[in-house]
C-alpha cells in the first residue's frame, strides 16, 4: 500500500462525459502532482501544485483542469477528453515546494477514453 | 530542456547476477537524482537517490553512482531476483526552480530463476 491514494483505480469515460480523478496524502506534504504515464513510456509532468496553489501546468489541454481543496487533496477534472488521452493517471506529493526529497506516488488510475 | 535518458530500453539476467542501469542526464545543473521502480499496475516506488555533492550511494543491495563528469547514473543491483523485474526510471530535478521531477525512458528489467 502506498501513502498516496488515488481513486478510482480505474475508469471508463466517454467523450461527452465530466469526470474527476482524486488523490489523497497525510503525510504533511506540501507540494502535489499530477502526472501522465502512456504504455512503455516514462511519467510526463502535467501539473504542479505548491502550498495549495498551481505553480508549474506544462501546456495541458484545458480539458485536463486540476484542483487543490486543501493540502492534504488534489483532483483534477475531466471534460471532452479525447481516446488519446487514455493513460495511466499519477498522483505524487513531495515535502515541497523544492524537490529535494523524494516523491511519493500512488498507484495512479488507469483511464480509458471511448 | 532537460531531460534524462536511459541507454537500453531493456535488460535480461539470470538470479543472483549483478544488474547495472545506465542513465544520461543532460542538466549539468542537476543536483538530485532519484531512482525509482515500477511494478505493473503500481505506481513508481523510490529505490534511491543521490545528491551531486556525493559521487556514490549505498543501500540494501542497491548502490547509485554518479559521475558529473559524463553526466551519468548507474543503478547497481547485487543479487537480483525475481522480484526485482520491473521498469527502472531515473529521474532529476527540473522545472521552475527545481519544483518538478523528470523522468528518464526507462528500462525494463527481466530476471530469470
Amino acid at each position: 500500500d502506498t501513502e498516496v491514494t488515488q481513486t478510482p483505480k480505474h475508469l471508463v469515460m466517454g467523450m461527452t462525459n465530466k469526470k474527476s480523478l482524486k488523490c489523497e496524502q497525510h503525510m504533511g506534504h506540501r507540494a502535489m502532482y499530477w502526472y501522465k504515464q502512456k504504455a512503455k513510456k516514462p511519467p510526463e509532468l502535467m501539473f504542479v501544485y505548491s502550498y495549495e496553489k498551481l505553480s508549474i501546468n506544462e501546456s495541458v489541454p484545458s480539458r485536463f483542469s486540476p484542483e487543490c481543496p486543501n493540502s492534504s487533496l488534489l483532483n483534477l477534472h475531466l471534460h471532452a477528453l479525447q481516446p488519446e488521452d487514455s493513460a495511466l493517471y499519477l498522483c505524487a506529493s513531495s515535502q515541497g515546494p523544492r524537490v529535494n526529497s523524494p516523491l511519493h506516488f500512488g498507484n495512479g488510475t488507469r483511464l480509458t477514453v471511448t | 530542456g532537460e531531460s534524462v535518458g536511459l541507454h537500453l530500453p531493456t535488460l535480461s539476467v539470470q538470479e543472483g547476477d549483478n544488474s547495472i542501469i545506465n542513465c544520461a542526464y543532460s542538466n549539468s545543473a542537476s543536483d538530485y537524482f532519484i531512482w525509482y521502480k515500477q511494478e505493473s499496475g503500481k505506481g513508481p516506488q523510490f529505490i534511491i537517490d543521490i545528491r551531486s555533492n556525493m559521487d556514490k550511494r549505498q543501500g540494501q543491495r542497491v548502490t547509485v553512482l554518479l559521475n558529473k563528469t559524463v553526466k551519468h547514473l548507474s543503478l547497481q543491483i547485487a543479487a537480483t531476483q525475481p522480484g526485482d523485474s520491473a521498469v527502472y526510471f531515473c529521474a532529476e530535478i527540473g522545472g521552475q526552480a527545481g519544483t518538478a521531477l523528470i523522468f528518464g525512458k526507462g528500462t525494463t528489467l527481466s530476471v530469470s530463476s
